[in-house]
């Protein structure tokens, strides 16, 4: 298995403009979570998806923020408008049971 | 409010020389203890998952340990590939894994 895969791994955007990271779970895993790890505030969770339905997303930091998952294979975070305090790492990661698996991550920088 | 406390921030190691990192929780109604350990411009790498005080799991030069407050990585004569980011994490949610992380330990073991 190919394991999590995200894109794209590295986005730089400037100030204002729309963002999207892309996510493909593990084949089988049925529960989806995206990440966002900054060096103040270390790995946080945003939304998680159960059987593609969003489940808690209390940890999206504002209204800027939208996520999706439309199908088992797919899911994607969006950011409109994307301003410079969003610039962090990105994670994407996947469940079965118990253990999640993460993606390489996607590097956001907002100038 | 849930929280999961690691300690140190960073240890330095010479090969050889063993050591624990700490991970303190004060989590409702904890399903799970994970470790992770996290190589940089990676994502997390599941490492370990404790369920009940006294509890605990080994591979290879790594152990982990569980009490009702805190849990343990200790590690027995480190390499310098055991050189990483190591984090733990809690999770409170009954219908999956929703992790709530600490934000990790740098260890760094050299030759």
């Amino acid at each position: 298995d190919a394991g999590v895969i995200q894109s794209p791994r590295h986005e730089v955007t400037e100030m204002g403009q729309e963002v999207t990271l892309r996510c493909k779970p593990i084949s089988g895993h049925n529960s989806l979570f995206w990440y966002r790890q900054t060096m103040m505030r270390g790995l946080e969770l945003l939304i998680y998806f159960n059987n593609n339905v969003p489940i808690d997303d209390s940890g999206m930091p504002e209204d800027r923020f939208s996520a999706k998952m439309p199908n088992a294979s797919f899911s994607t975070l969006k950011i409109q408008p994307s301003e410079p305090r969003d610039s962090a790492v990105y994670f994407c990661a996947s469940s079965r049971q118990t253990e999640a698996f993460f993606g390489q991550g996607t590097r956001l920088t907002v100038v | 409010e849930d929280q999961v406390t690691q300690s140190p921030e960073a240890l330095r190691l010479q090969e050889g020389e063993s050591s624990s990192l700490n991970c303190s929780y004060t989590v409702s109604g904890l399903r799970g203890l994970f470790w992770y350990r996290q190589d940089p411009g990676k994502g997390p790498e599941f490492l370990f998952t404790l369920y009940s005080a006294g509890e605990e799991k080994e591979k290879e030069r790594l152990k982990a340990t569980l009490t009702k407050k805190e849990s343990f990585l200790h590690i027995t004569a480190p390499k310098p590939e055991d050189s990483a980011t190591y984090l733990c994490a809690g999770n409170t949610n009954q219908a999956g894994t929703a992790l709530i992380f600490g934000k990790g330990t740098t260890l760094s073991v050299s030759s």
